[in-house]
């Protein structure tokens, strides 16, 4: 089955620490997201990459950083210098430019809470 | 820029009654729309879509017309079910942006009573 994966579903972590959550896809998309979600709340983009080894800010990037060293990897770095870290994250990929609709795929999600 | 409208929940219905979630939107370019559902601890998933203007999403018993002359993409259902209950949100692409970026709505949360 083709799809998006991040792990781990939930995970804690002490204020202070660097944690960095997983995100694979097998549909052979060219770009990838993350997102962040507050409850009650609606997405804000934090970085997206459209083609490997390339990436861009999205709204909220500041404490964050990302990696694009494969067409199926996204992983993204909560670091010490994010100030609220605790939300919940989403991971989506789509086509990109070379698809018209571009409609976008998202993974479970990975609920981050910082102790 | 681009920007998405849709009302504020949550909106509560009784099983059965019918549905609509007011959607909104502002582009610059040839935008596709979507309507997006997320169940409670899930990620998103696609509802419906409509790629032009007239065309009209369905899914699920869920409908959405792409009307270009009010710029809306409302949500309907004739009759709402408990599994229903989630959060929608309306979002589209814009084509005339090479970002590959979707902007969302702020989402509306849906709650069905039995």
């Amino acid at each position: 089955d083709g799809g998006i994966t991040q792990s781990p579903k939930y995970l804690f972590r002490k204020e202070g620490q660097n944690v960095t959550l997983s995100c694979e896809q097998n549909l052979n998309h060219d770009a990838m997201y993350w997102y962040r979600q507050d409850p009650g709340q609606g997405l804000r983009l934090i970085y997206y990459s459209q083609i490997v080894n390339d990436f861009q800010k999205g709204d909220i990037a500041e404490g964050y950083s990302v990696s694009r060293e494969k067409k199926e990897s996204f992983p993204l770095t909560v670091t010490s210098a994010q100030k609220n870290p605790t939300a919940f994250y989403l991971c989506a990929s789509s086509i990109g430019t070379s698809g018209y609709y571009n409609e976008q795929f998202f993974g479970p999600g990975t609920r981050l809470t910082v102790l | 820029g681009d920007s998405v409208t849709q009302m504020e929940g949550p909106v509560t219905l009784s099983e059965e009654a019918f549905l609509t979630i007011n959607c909104t939107y502002t582009a610059t370019g040839y935008p596709s729309l979507f309507w997006y559902v997320q169940y409670p601890g899930e990620g998103l998933q696609l509802l419906l879509k409509a790629t032009k203007a007239d065309d009209k999403g369905s899914n699920k018993g869920f409908e959405a017309t792409y009307r270009k002359e009010t710029t809306s993409f409302h949500l309907e259902k004739g009759s709402v079910q408990v599994s229903d209950s989630a959060v929608y949100f309306c979002a589209l692409s814009d084509h005339g942006n090479r970002d590959d970026k979707i902007i969302f709505g702020k989402g509306t949360r849906l709650h069905i009573l039995p």
